[in-house]
């Protein structure tokens, strides 16, 4: 079955960069999908990426694929201490209509 | 558009007791997710609907959870009797594939419930 997992916890200095990483198992995968979560409320979907792509850049987030090894990742830039959230990638099933979640990786930002 | 709506925000309740979750989704989606989360065991999907259908409800955790869509605005997810074990923060969403950006899932707020 799929499964999607993530590490847990990630801790980052201010204005440093953020690299949070995910493996998926479902190689039919057409859009993965990083989900950002804040204290209180539900997930908001941050970015997504077309599995015939390796990269996409939207501002301070940078996703990459890596289709063979089946491993997403989000970059943050400089981060800030705003983006302190839990960050769950997620993929879709080759139907189109489910999304299977990572565990979440609470992300915290020091000043 | 106000997004998908769950009520209520909190829900106390004792060991026993039935509770209802409810969830209306954005409309024109025709697609509902009910999701529960807890530190254990992170996001968790319990069932889906399509056009008011339940297509999977694998990931309900036994017989005490039941959930309905009667129509297309609107969902409920019930537990009866409610054990301690169930408390965690639920989640309803909802979508609408589109082409170009695959499934995208709008999350309410969440419904965080205490059996006690």
């Amino acid at each position: 079955g799929e499964d999607v997992e993530q590490s847990l916890f990630l801790s980052v200095r201010e204005g440093d960069s953020s690299v949070i990483n995910c493996t998926y198992t479902d190689s039919s995968s057409t859009y993965l999908y990083w989900y950002k979560q804040e204290p209180g409320a539900g997930l908001q979907l941050l970015t997504y990426i077309f599995s015939n792509m390796d990269m996409k850049q939207d501002q301070r987030l940078t996703v990459l694929l890596n289709k063979k090894d089946k491993h997403l990742s989000l970059r943050i830039a400089d981060t800030q201490t705003g983006d302190s959230a839990i960050y769950f990638c997620a993929e879709m099933d080759n139907a189109g209509n489910m999304l299977t979640f990572g565990g979440g990786t609470r992300l915290m930002v020091k000043p | 558009d106000a997004g998908v709506i769950q009520s209520p925000r909190h829900e106390v309740t004792e060991m026993g007791q039935e509770v209802t979750l409810r969830c209306k989704p954005i409309s024109g989606h025709d697609y509902l997710f009910w999701y529960r989360q807890t530190m254990m065991r992170g996001l968790e999907l319990l069932i889906y609907f399509n056009n008011n259908v339940p297509i999977d409800d694998s990931g309900m955790p036994e017989d005490r959870f039941s959930a309905k869509m009667p129509n297309a605005s609107f969902s409920t997810l019930k537990i009866q009797p409610s054990e301690p074990r169930d408390s965690a923060v639920y989640f309803c969403a909802s979508s609408f594939p589109s082409l170009g950006r695959g499934t995208e899932a709008f999350f309410g707020q969440g419904t965080r419930l205490t059996v006690v």
